[in-house]
């Protein structure tokens, strides 16, 4: 069965670094072509791509957050990782990870539950 | 940047037709997604490669595309159905950024 399970802080302050984490099962990120991307949907609004980063380290940031995003993969732990550095409140949102599979041209099949995340003073 | 714009909401009677469209200028060259998200889940994916249906997915769910539009179709939408919709693609760069439609509220009433 594959599943995805974001953590990460629930409550970040203004100007911190964010960084979350993806736990991944019944997928190995190192499968050719396989890939996580990063979503995120600030409360009542629409979904916001963030990133991806592929078995073969291929990444891709949103044009507009790029400057402030890393993505990385720890395959060993089944691990991704996603920085966001400046935290905002207009960066409050839930933040979900989904699985790229190799058959799929960068859609996402699998998502994980989502964490929610609240950038406040 | 690139951008899929949908309509913001759609409102069909049970057993009705609903149609939700996604218009993008990269949609000739790129595929297009559906995402079905009900209140307070996370997204699940209801159609792929434009329109191909994962399995699990009910037959009434399809999709199309044509030019730099594409269509998920509801024949028959049932009240579970309700939910908001959204299209996701990449854009013609390099890079394949992804990018999501603003999302589609689909009532079923």
């Amino acid at each position: 069965q594959v599943t995805l399970k974001e953590s990460g802080p629930v409550l970040v302050k203004p100007t911190e670094t964010l960084t979350l984490t993806c736990t991944v099962s019944g997928f190995s990120l190192s499968n050719a072509r396989m890939g996580v991307s990063w979503i995120r949907q600030p409360p009542g609004k629409a979904l916001e791509w963030l990133a991806h980063i592929f078995s073969n380290d291929e990444k891709s940031y949103s044009t507009s957050l790029k400057s402030r995003l890393t993505i990385s993969k720890d395959t060993s732990k089944s691990q991704v990782v996603l920085t966001m550095t400046n935290m905002d409140p207009v960066d409050t949102a839930t933040y979900y990870c989904a699985r790229i599979p190799g058959w799929l041209l960068y859609g996402m099949d699998v998502w994980g539950q989502g964490t929610t995340v609240t950038v406040s003073s | 940047s690139y951008e899929l714009t949908q309509p913001p909401s759609v409102s069909v009677s049970p057993g009705q037709t609903a149609r939700i469209t996604c218009s993008g200028d990269a949609l000739p060259k790129k595929y297009a997604y559906w995402y079905q998200q009900k209140s307070g889940q996370a997204p699940v994916l209801v159609i792929y490669e434009d329109s191909k249906r994962p399995s699990g997915i009910p037959e009434r769910f399809s999709g199309s595309s044509s030019g730099t539009m594409a269509t998920l179709t509801i024949s028959g939408a049932q009240v579970e159905d309700e939910a908001d919709y959204y299209c996701y693609s990449t854009d013609s760069s390099g890079n394949h950024r992804g990018v999501f439609g603003g999302g589609t509220k689909l009532t079923v009433l």
